[in-house]
């Protein structure tokens, strides 16, 4: 398996461009979220899906769309970059069977955005 | 969740055993003890979780107290890539809606 993947791995943006960044699975997991991640500030939870065609928004979804069509794929979408969205993007799924399963998450290698 | 405590860092040499030590004295009944690591510039990584019992995977042993009030993270052997910052989470199961919240953690280093 290879796991969560993530692309691209690096992306430079200018204020107002928009872009999709992509995440994809093959463990057949059900959950699957977007997390950011900047110094000194932790993780923090943008959108998050519960199965396909479910979405809904974690801790900071503003200026930030996703869809889950498939199990696999769950791609973030920035709509209008702003410098503030520079930061790391993981994404990660998890299974919701077997006890504690579901905060089993497996995160894919990140995304580091850029917005000048 | 309940409130974990770790130490900010921990130095163990290349082969020996790490225990890495959470505090987290006010853990509920239904509330599990997972293990994170974060290597730097690279995405979290789930190593380990337990509720009442001991547990042992590819990666770590973790053992649990009797009380549950604390436990330890073991990597039997260590390398110099499990350098890293290792988070206990204390959370009951709940999946989705709020995101795992990593504290500071504890920063291992694994010396040559």
């Amino acid at each position: 398996n290879a796991g969560v993947t993530q692309t691209p791995k690096f992306q430079v943006l200018k204020t107002g461009q928009s872009m999709t960044l992509q995440c994809a699975q093959d463990m057949n997991h059900e959950y699957m979220s977007w997390y950011r991640q900047d110094p000194g500030m932790g993780l923090r939870l943008i959108h998050y899906s519960v199965g396909a065609g479910i979405t809904d928004q974690g801790e900071v979804p503003n200026g930030y769309n996703v869809s889950r069509s498939t199990t696999e794929d769950f791609p973030l979408r920035l709509l209008s970059a702003a410098p503030s969205q520079t930061s790391v993007y993981f994404c990660a799924s998890s299974y919701s069977h077997g006890l504690g399963g579901r905060e089993t998450q497996y995160f894919g290698p990140g995304t580091r955005l850029l917005v000048l | 969740d309940a409130k974990t405590t770790q130490p900010t860092s921990m130095d163990c040499a290349e082969g020996r055993a790490a225990n890495l030590p959470c505090n987290h004295s006010t853990i509920s009944g239904n509330e599990y003890v997972y293990w994170y690591r974060q290597i730097h510039s690279q995405g979290p990584q789930y190593i380990i979780h337990g509720l009442k019992n001991n547990e042992t995977n590819e990666m770590a042993s973790l053992i649990i107290t009797e009380d549950r009030k604390s436990s330890t993270l073991i990597l039997p052997h260590a390398t110099l890539r499990d350098t890293a910052v290792y988070y206990c989470i204390v959370r009951v199961e709940r999946g989705g809606a709020d995101g795992l919240t990593f504290g500071k953690g504890t920063h291992l280093i694994i010396q040559p």
